[in-house]
């Protein structure tokens, strides 16, 4: 089954801790990308990856990390949490953004107390 | 920069009921992509319906259609007697290369 796998899917963690969200997706996707989705703000682009090795900034990178050493990974780090990063948070694949629909995970609901 | 811009934050109807979405986008590519997605209660994110800046043609699909217009800028989102299972948040999205710009999401709560 086609899928985009996130986790955990739920968090909650103190301020400054590191933490990694997974993301990993079976379709072969070159592009992968995450999100975060706060009230009234709908999702909005933290980073995103056009194949293994290529990134880039969304729309918030402030505070996230991205890795892309293969493929299928798209980790999302968050190398000193805030608790204005507590929020629901998706990622996404797609074969070509734009032309095919992106593939979400069931995202991950982080609260940073 | 682009911006997609939903300015219905909830509509509430009784099943039965048409329901339509507004969505107005602002870009100034000639190619972009749009997108509709549906969040249910239970939190993940389906997708719809796809439209590039070339095609205007309005499409049908069971009770949801769209109506594409560039002129104005708009691409909306009727549903069709409506039923409890609508009841979803919904969100209209422009993507241009490879970002990906959401509108803030309408919430439809459709009452039995």
């Amino acid at each position: 089954e086609a899928q985009v796998t996130q986790n955990p899917r739920y968090l909650i963690t103190v301020t400054g801790k590191k933490l990694t969200v997974t993301c990993s997706q079976n379709m072969n996707h070159e592009y992968m990308s995450w999100y975060r989705q706060d009230p009234g703000l709908g999702l909005r682009q933290i980073y995103y990856s056009m194949n293994v090795e290529v990134t880039d900034k969304g729309d918030v990178p402030e505070g996230y990390k991205v890795s892309r050493k293969e493929k299928r990974n798209f980790p999302l780090i968050l190398e000193s949490p805030s608790p204005n990063q507590t929020s629901l948070y998706f990622c996404a694949s797609s074969l070509m953004p734009g032309i095919t629909e992106a593939f979400f995970g069931q995202g991950t609901r982080l609260t940073v107390v | 920069a682009q911006k997609v811009t939903q300015a219905q934050t909830e509509i509430s109807v009784v099943e039965k009921e048409d329901v339509t979405l507004d969505c107005v986008y602002e870009t100034r590519d000639t190619t972009y992509y749009l997108f509709w997605y549906k969040q249910p209660p239970s939190g993940e994110l389906v997708f719809l319906i796809r439209r590039n800046s070339f095609d205007e043609q309005n499409e049908i699909s069971g009770r949801y259609s769209w109506n594409f217009q560039k002129s104005t800028s708009s691409f909306n989102f009727t549903i069709t007697a409506s039923q409890v299972v609508d009841s979803a948040v919904y969100f209209c999205a422009l993507i241009r290369g490879y970002k990906l710009s959401f509108g803030a999401g309408t919430t439809v709560t459709v009452r039995a």
